[in-house]
């Protein structure tokens, strides 16, 4: 029971353009959710998160939204930049339990120049 | 300054020979997980020590073990392994409990066993 998806195993965009990369989730009852970025030979590394009492959180060129109602949040990149490209996986957890943290699939980035 | 070690970054092993993997952190952090990452699959947690409690997740099966011998370190045991046992394996470690604790992985060991 894959309880979080990430449906696009990848994305190419161009330069300079806006990235969004997308995912679901099933379980109500998560209410912190993650990115994780990972670069080939690399571990994952925190990107950003959001708080389920907030739709919308940015950090400089990354801003992550939260639409509860559809169980559904997405990173936006913007702009792209060819160092960008990397596997991005999305996370999610419920806090109050201490449960784990139940990672999406992942999606592969490609920024072209 | 490598915060969450890893080693070795491949490992190769036989069908049914013992094989460990080892992580160490120099984040003097509470909780250290493992992971395993199949091809295209998201990373699925095998278990967490939170301090020296082991947390084991339920459908991890019985071939998969841990130590914890001190905070900086932490090892996967796996005891016979099967050629469905090839994967990334991801070390992490967070300060505390998940939550919003951020956690921190390794390279990660990649296993193929023949």
């Amino acid at each position: 029971d894959q309880q979080v998806k990430q449906n696009s195993p990848s994305l190419s965009v161009q330069e300079g353009r806006i990235s969004i990369l997308n995912c679901d989730y099933t379980n109500s009852m998560f209410d912190y959710f993650l990115w994780y970025k990972k670069y080939p030979a690399e571990g994952p590394t925190f990107l950003i998160s959001i708080s389920s009492i907030k739709d919308k959180n940015e950090d400089g060129r990354f801003t992550v939204f939260l639409n509860k109602s559809a169980k559904h949040l997405s990173l936006h990149i913007v702009p792209s930049q060819p160092g960008d490209s990397a596997v991005y996986f999305c996370a999610a957890i419920r806090e109050t339990s201490g449960s784990r943290l139940t990672f999406g699939e992942g999606t592969q980035l490609t920024v072209n120049p | 300054d490598a915060m969450v070690i890893q080693n070795p970054r491949y490992q190769v092993t036989q069908f049914g020979k013992p094989v460990t993997l080892s992580c160490s952190q120099t984040l003097n952090h509470n909780v250290m997980y493992w992971y395993q990452q199949k091809s295209s699959q998201a990373p699925k947690l095998l278990f967490h020590y939170y301090d020296k409690d082991f947390n084991n997740e339920a459908d991890t099966p019985d071939n998969f073990q841990s130590r914890r011998p001190n905070t900086s370190f932490c090892f996967l045991d796996i005891r016979s392994p099967g050629l469905g046992d090839a994967a990334m394996y991801l070390c992490a470690t967070s300060r505390d409990r998940p939550g919003q604790e951020t956690q921190y992985f390794g390279p990660g060991t990649r296993l193929l066993v023949l």
